[in-house]
């Protein structure tokens, strides 16, 4: 299967604590997104890589967020100081070089967090 | 008020029925328009996208977009059970910030 993967797909972890999560994109998939979904929400945009630039980032992302992408191709999410209000599935997508007004996002599976 | 507004449902349908989803939206300097899937513990999954007003079909759906009224819908011919799933709209400017709209939750009863 080649489709975009998340790891862990799981992860509890306790208040306070750093967590990061890694997504590998499709092959030559050179756009990168990764979004923050809760129970009976749409998944709300956190930020998008072009290759290994972050060209945008959410106005309402907190400073405790941080994610890379340093050779263009499998990104990290980093969570510090876990909050409970973190608790949600955060999904990763890829899409691939071309024209940018036919993009298709190819979304991975997620990583449920859950902060006790 | 949220920039992207859909009625959650759950909706449910006998199996063949056209099924009928709508977003609203605040912000008119959406120009791409997009419906996803996402079946339960899965990503989204892309059905149509649309750029700018029109009508767009493919198979048994079909994607209208009204910006003069911030209006999109998904229309669903011969619904299946198959087709039992939260359904997304979303939607951007000229960025890469895609909105969604919360999902409406379909069933589709054999």
């Amino acid at each position: 299967d080649t489709g975009v993967s998340q790891n862990p797909r799981h992860k509890i972890t306790k208040r306070g604590q750093n967590v990061t999560f890694r997504c590998d994109p499709i092959s030559e998939h050179n756009r990168l997104y990764w979004y923050r979904q809760t129970l009976g929400q749409g998944p709300e945009f956190l930020t998008y890589f072009q290759n290994e630039a972050q060209l945008e980032k959410s106005r309402l992302l907190s400073d405790r967020f941080s994610a890379e992408r340093p050779k263009g191709s499998f990104s990290t999410l980093e969570i510090q100081r876990t909050e409970q209000g973190d608790s949600a599935m955060y999904l990763c997508a890829s899409s691939p070089p071309g024209d940018q007004r036919t993009d298709t996002q190819y979304f991975g599976p997620g990583t449920r967090l859950t902060v006790l | 008020q949220k920039e992207v507004e859909q009625d959650p449902g759950p909706l449910s349908v006998p199996e063949g029925a056209i099924v009928s989803l709508n977003c609203t939206y605040s912000n008119s300097a959406f120009q791409y328009f997009m419906w996803y899937r996402q079946y339960s513990r899965k990503g989204p999954e892309l059905l149509m996208y649309t750029y700018s007003s029109g009508n767009k079909e493919d198979g048994r759906f079909t994607a209208q977009v009204d910006k003069s009224s911030k209006y999109i819908s998904l229309f669903i011919r011969d619904s299946q059970p198959s087709d039992s799933a939260t359904y997304l709209c979303a939607m951007r400017g000229y960025g890469q910030n895609f909105v969604f709209g919360p999902g409406t939750r379909l069933s589709v009863l054999p």
